[in-house]
């Protein structure tokens, strides 16, 4: 069985940093990019970036260019996902979601992981 | 503002059929085959329903359909049921630079 486990729920101040990891499971992780998707509350899915497991290439959208890293560990099979200077508005739901074979959509995703900025 | 549209919201009744457009440029969806659909139910995980425009992962209702006409994708559900009321994106893939866009979601209320 396929699995993403994500940390868990964070409160960070403005400014802040803020690092979630995605641990998978079932499946070979070097074989699939994993992407970030963000939810905040009561809005829409927003795409963040993606890397792949085995070159640690990245690809970011342009809206967190110079805020966001995403890394991996490919010896414990997780994925991270750092946010730095951090905004109210960076309060969301943070998902990870594997790639799917052919790498045109996203088939398994994480349970989400819920970060609130708040002074 | 997303980069792909969607209704904001649908009704339905059960067993009717209703249609949730998406519509992007030549840039993202008009440009490659590469639309998927998911169904978020409230508080839960977002959940793949199509990909590449018209194919469904194993365990997805045939009730559910997709299709693209030059710049719009269209998630047809046929038969609708009460569980199917959820929110429903749309995915497209915009080149190697923005990669995923989303739409704002389409809020499926069966009544």
């Amino acid at each position: 069985q396929v699995h993403l486990v994500q940390s868990g729920a964070e409160v960070k101040k403005p400014g802040a940093s803020v690092k979630v990891s995605c641990t998978a499971s079932g499946y070979t992780f070097s074989g699939y990019s994993m992407n970030w998707v963000r939810q905040a509350p009561g809005q829409g899915l927003e795409w963040m970036g993606r890397i792949n497991p085995i070159s640690g290439g990245t690809n970011y959208a342009q809206k967190f260019q110079g805020r966001v890293t995403m890394t991996r560990d490919t010896s414990t099979s997780t994925a991270y996902m750092e946010l730095t200077n951090l905004r109210s508005d960076d309060t969301a739901v943070y998902y990870c979601a594997r790639d799917c074979d052919g790498g045109d959509c996203m088939d398994v995703w994480g349970k989400g992981t819920t970060v609130t900025v708040s002074s | 503002q997303s980069a792909l549209t969607q209704p904001a919201s649908l009704s339905g009744s059960p067993g009717q059929s209703i249609t949730i457009s998406c519509t992007g440029s030549s840039r993202d969806v008009g440009n490659y085959n590469l639309v998927s659909w998911y169904q978020q139910h409230p508080g839960k995980v977002p959940r793949l329903i199509i990909y590449e425009g018209s194919k469904r992962p194993s365990g997805v209702s045939d009730r559910f359909s997709g299709s693209k006409s030059g710049n719009t994708a269209s998630l047809t559900i046929s038969g609708l049921q009460v569980e199917d009321e959820a929110d429903y994106y749309c995915c497209a893939y915009a080149g190697s630079r923005k990669f995923w866009v989303f739409g704002g979601g389409t809020k499926l209320t069966v009544l």
